[in-house]
């Protein structure tokens, strides 16, 4: 148990479907992350949220969209996916402190995402 | 950008023997974590090291914060089934933000 707990852990859709991730954390932390990790591929940094707003995007297609209504939340809201997109998407969270590079993240366990 | 190269990318060992994996980077940094992922899991943090030089312990693995800041290593003792997984290493950049290194893929032979 590492604190954040993402929802669902595995999920099917359809291309035209539309559907959401969620992850909460319970570390009382400022900054989650949405990651995206795909086969044979480095984890990749998809969103950040601290203190709730939005701090880089890294060119992640539209049909990825993020909520961050609170500190504790964040969503990943999905719309006409493609095959391509499946993949192990990973919340994480962490307490920035400014100034410092002291930034240890804490993942969850992980939304099995399939697209057909 | 900055890349992080990790090696080997895959090991497989008998029981009982130490494992060796490093990471490298053509930039300087602050800080090095390493993480483990089990299968179907998401990634755990093992060890954080903040400091040039500094060797950590967590259990049968030790990891070392390169003189250069320009490298990590995580050794892991006596293996074990259990340590089948991932590793990954990760350093922030100067936005906070982590980047991960490829992963070492372990598999242990009982």
């Amino acid at each position: 148990e590492t604190g954040v707990t993402q929802t669902p852990r595995h999920l099917v859709m359809g291309m035209t479907n539309k559907k959401s991730l969620k992850c909460e954390q319970h570390l009382g932390h400022n900054a989650m992350y949405w990651y995206k990790q795909s086969a044979k591929k480095p984890l990749e940094l998809m969103f950040v949220y601290s203190l709730e707003e939005r701090v880089e995007n890294n060119s992640v297609p539209s049909r990825f969209s993020p909520e961050c209504p609170n500190s504790s939340h964040l969503f990943l809201h999905l719309h006409t996916l493609q095959p391509e997109d499946s993949a192990l998407y990973l919340c994480a969270s962490s307490q920035v402190t400014w100034g410092t590079e002291e930034n240890t993240i804490y993942f969850g366990e992980g939304s099995w995402l399939t697209v057909v | 950008g900055q890349q992080l190269n990790q090696s080997p990318q895959s090991m497989f060992i008998q029981e009982g023997e130490d494992v060796s994996m490093n990471c490298t980077s053509s930039s300087i940094f602050n800080t090095w974590l390493w993480y483990k992922q089990d299968p179907g899991e998401g990634p755990v943090l093992l060890i954080a090291l903040y400091k040039a030089g500094e060797l950590t312990s967590n259990g049968r693995l030790t990891a070392q914060f390169g003189i250069t800041r320009k490298d990590s290593f995580l050794n892991i003792s006596a293996s074990i089934p259990s340590d089948v997984g991932i590793y990954f290493c990760a350093n922030a950049n100067a936005g906070n933000m982590l980047t991960f290194g490829g992963g070492t893929r372990l598999m242990v032979k009982p």
